[in-house]
């Protein structure tokens, strides 16, 4: 049972470095999202998509980009990245968007990342 | 604007004590609310999920209360045991930072259990 797997587990980055996480799921689910989780912030959504080909901006986008070219992958991409972006990502996917009140979220084990 | 506030941040409990969680939310706006388990350098596992017309959930030891009117949900554990040391995070699914329907996540409660 994989679930939602993310690669890479964990990666440091220098300062205007450029990478892209994934995100795969092999859940057929439509949504998939893409949260930051920092000391005393809670998780805080950056991107969703509500199905293959489409994507749109969460609470802090700024700084990322994303893709879902294929319904089971979602993409994050940092083209620049910056120490403010020392996080961990983690990304989760649904069978509906979260404003179905039966909806449950199933996360990724998460992206450890580090920008000096 | 939708915040969600957990409390204790953190607690430390003897093996075998019941115990509480509290969330608080400040929008009673909110389609579903969801409890989740987190283990250090893990992610998120859903444990309960209460739908905004329900006013509680169970699955074993768990018991999830929630009370919209209110804005507040509780988690009790039964029989706590070390197994159950985690942080706990509250999260409210509610129109909000732009999107329809997100998870609004709160800080969690890390939990402690002692032999």
């Amino acid at each position: 049972n994989a679930g939602v797997t993310q690669t890479p587990k964990f990666r440091v980055l220098k300062t205007g470095q450029s990478m892209t996480l994934l995100c795969a799921q092999d859940m057929n689910h439509e949504y998939m999202y893409w949260y930051r989780q920092d000391p005393g912030m809670g998780l805080r959504l950056i991107h969703y998509s509500v199905g293959e080909g489409t994507t749109a901006k969460g609470e802090v986008p700024d700084g990322y980009n994303v893709s879902r070219l294929k319904k089971q992958n979602f993409l994050l991409g940092l083209e620049s990245a910056a120490p403010s972006q020392t996080s961990v990502y983690f990304c989760a996917s649904s069978y509906s968007i979260f404003n179905s009140v039966n909806t449950e979220a199933f996360f990724g084990q998460g992206t450890r990342l580090t920008v000096v | 604007k939708q915040e969600v506030t957990q409390i204790p941040a953190a607690l430390s409990v003897p093996e075998g004590e019941n115990l509480v969680l509290n969330c608080s939310f400040t929008d009673s706006a909110i389609y579903n609310l969801q409890w989740f388990r987190q283990d250090p350098g893990k992610g998120l596992t859903s444990l309960l999920l209460i739908q905004s017309s329900q006013r509680e959930q169970t699955s074993g030891r768990l018991n999830a209360s929630l009370d919209k009117s209110s804005g507040r949900s509780t988690l009790y554990i039964a029989a706590s045991q070390p197994g159950d040391s985690a942080t706990y995070l509250c999260a409210v699914s509610a129109n909000y930072g732009g999107s329809q329907g997100n998870l609004i996540f709160g800080k969690g409660t890390k939990l402690s259990v002692k032999p």
